[in-house]
């Protein structure tokens, strides 16, 4: 079945650091690609995403490229901020075109970034 | 526009006992997926609604179920609870059609 593996955690950097948190897919298709973020006490919160090969999704500084020669989707930021401290998730979802939101989580990775 | 908001946020039941949560999705959005979300590990899909039929289960036992109503507010029940029942509850709703779904603050279900 489909499944989604995330670099094992807890990361922990300091303010202003580069971040990369590694996310590999075993998928059938041509699945969407998501990283999705979660802050302490809240629900999910889409960060960025990808719907097909070699796209790149950023948002807020944050950036992943979907990659299906290597079947990766890593997240990366220049520049971390305390604020960024969170639990993020790589999720695929694998319905195309017409039924999307059955999504495949990884098993998050948690950053904590120190000033 | 509002969110997706959900009810209760917190809840214990006892082993045995029947639960049913809430979910009223976005404004707009004809599709509801439900999640459980283990402590420490990621969500993992239980059903998604579309106009008020299931629409694709995960790997969870027929005692989870649910409805969507005309509003497209939904409800997850949970039968017969066990102590693993424990999570966090997550509702997302999205368009059937789109690519990003929107995630409520979840609840909080101990099951003791």
């Amino acid at each position: 079945g489909d499944s989604v593996t995330q670099m094992e955690g807890p990361v922990t950097l300091s303010e202003e650091a580069f971040l990369t948190i590694n996310c590999t897919y075993t998928a059938t298709g041509y699945p969407s690609l998501f990283w999705y973020v979660q802050y302490p006490g809240e629900g999910l919160q889409l960060l960025l995403k990808a719907t097909k090969a070699d796209d790149k999704g950023s948002n807020k500084g944050f950036e992943a490229t979907y990659r299906k020669e290597t079947t990766s989707f890593h997240l990366e930021k220049g520049s971390v901020q305390v604020s960024d401290s969170a639990v993020y998730f790589c999720a695929l979802d694998k319905a195309g075109g017409t039924s999307y939101g059955k999504l495949t989580f990884g098993q998050g990775t948690i950053l904590t970034v120190h000033p | 526009e509002t969110g997706v908001t959900q009810s209760p946020t917190h809840l214990i039941k006892t082993r045995g006992q029947q639960v049913t949560l809430r979910c009223s999705s976005q404004s707009g959005h004809n599709t509801v997926s439900w999640y459980q979300q283990a402590l420490g590990q990621g969500p993992q899909f239980i059903f998604q609604y579309y106009r008020e039929e299931e629409n694709g289960r995960g790997n969870f036992p027929p005692r989870f179920s649910g409805l969507q109503f005309p509003n497209y507010s939904s409800e997850l029940n949970v039968n017969a609870l066990e102590l693993d029942d424990s999570a966090l509850y997550l509702c997302a709703s999205s368009r059937i059609e789109a690519t990003e779904a929107f995630f409520g603050q979840g609840t909080r279900l101990t099951v003791v």
